[in-house]
């Protein structure tokens, strides 16, 4: 158990339908970070966030949004969906580790089937 | 965007090989990461790596920071069925907090 939690575990929707996910990181960690897993873009980078503001962002449609909220817990909220957007959506976070740089530990991930 | 090249793309091996996968990347990382993923979880670190050069062991794991900085390898030794899994490398640019590049993935299977 990595201690990063994500739910819902499974989500079934249709097009153009809006979800959103949510993550709760890791006790003391300041980083949010969301990953797309698919099999043809295998695991990609989406967007992070540290400490309530957006510190990054990867491939992340504008369809898709994401905030961190004071308690430090993240949501991902992803609007209009299309056949495409199926996938597996993890959230990391991570904290100092002292050594300089910081582990990402992941979340069981949440399965998303738009159909 | 843009994924690590990882090779080979799948093994299936005897229970107690030695197994080894390799991954490159067209720029430099300063930080070589190696996960596992079962299947319906997430991936979960087994080895990182911080400095060009370094060779690093977890119990039946070895993997090594390239001194290119542009690529990294993992062994695993005696192998046993739990081995089982995708492993993925991920690079990291930044020294803290950077988000991960990941390999497209070695899917290990294990013959009793």
């Amino acid at each position: 158990d990595s201690g990063v939690t994500q739910t819902p575990k499974h989500l079934i929707t249709a097009t153009g339908q809006r979800v959103t996910l949510r993550c709760s990181p890791r006790s003391g960690d300041l980083s949010v970070y969301w990953y797309q897993q698919s099999l043809d873009q295998g695991l990609q980078f989406l967007i992070q966030y540290y400490n309530g503001e957006e510190r990054a962002k990867g491939n992340i449609l504008e369809r898709f949004s994401a905030q961190q909220f004071p308690d430090l817990h993240s949501e991902l909220n992803l609007s209009s969906l299309e056949l495409g957007d199926s996938a597996l959506y993890f959230c990391a976070s991570s904290g100092v580790s002292g050594i300089g740089t910081d582990t990402q530990y992941f979340g069981p991930g949440t399965r998303l089937t738009v159909l | 965007g843009q994924q690590l090249n990882q090779s080979p793309q799948s093994m299936f091996i005897q229970e107690g090989e030695d197994v080894s996968m390799n991954c490159t990347s067209s720029s430099i990382f300063n930080t070589w990461l190696w996960y596992k993923q079962d299947p319906g979880e997430g991936p979960v670190l087994l080895i990182a790596l911080y400095k060009a050069g370094e060779l690093t062991s977890n119990g039946r794991l070895t993997a090594q920071f390239g001194i290119t900085r542009k690529d990294s390898f993992l062994n695993i030794s005696a192998s046993i069925p739990s081995d089982v899994g995708i492993y993925f490398c991920a690079g990291q640019l930044g020294s803290s907090g950077d988000k991960l590049t990941f390999g497209t993935g070695t899917r290990l299977a294990v013959r009793p």
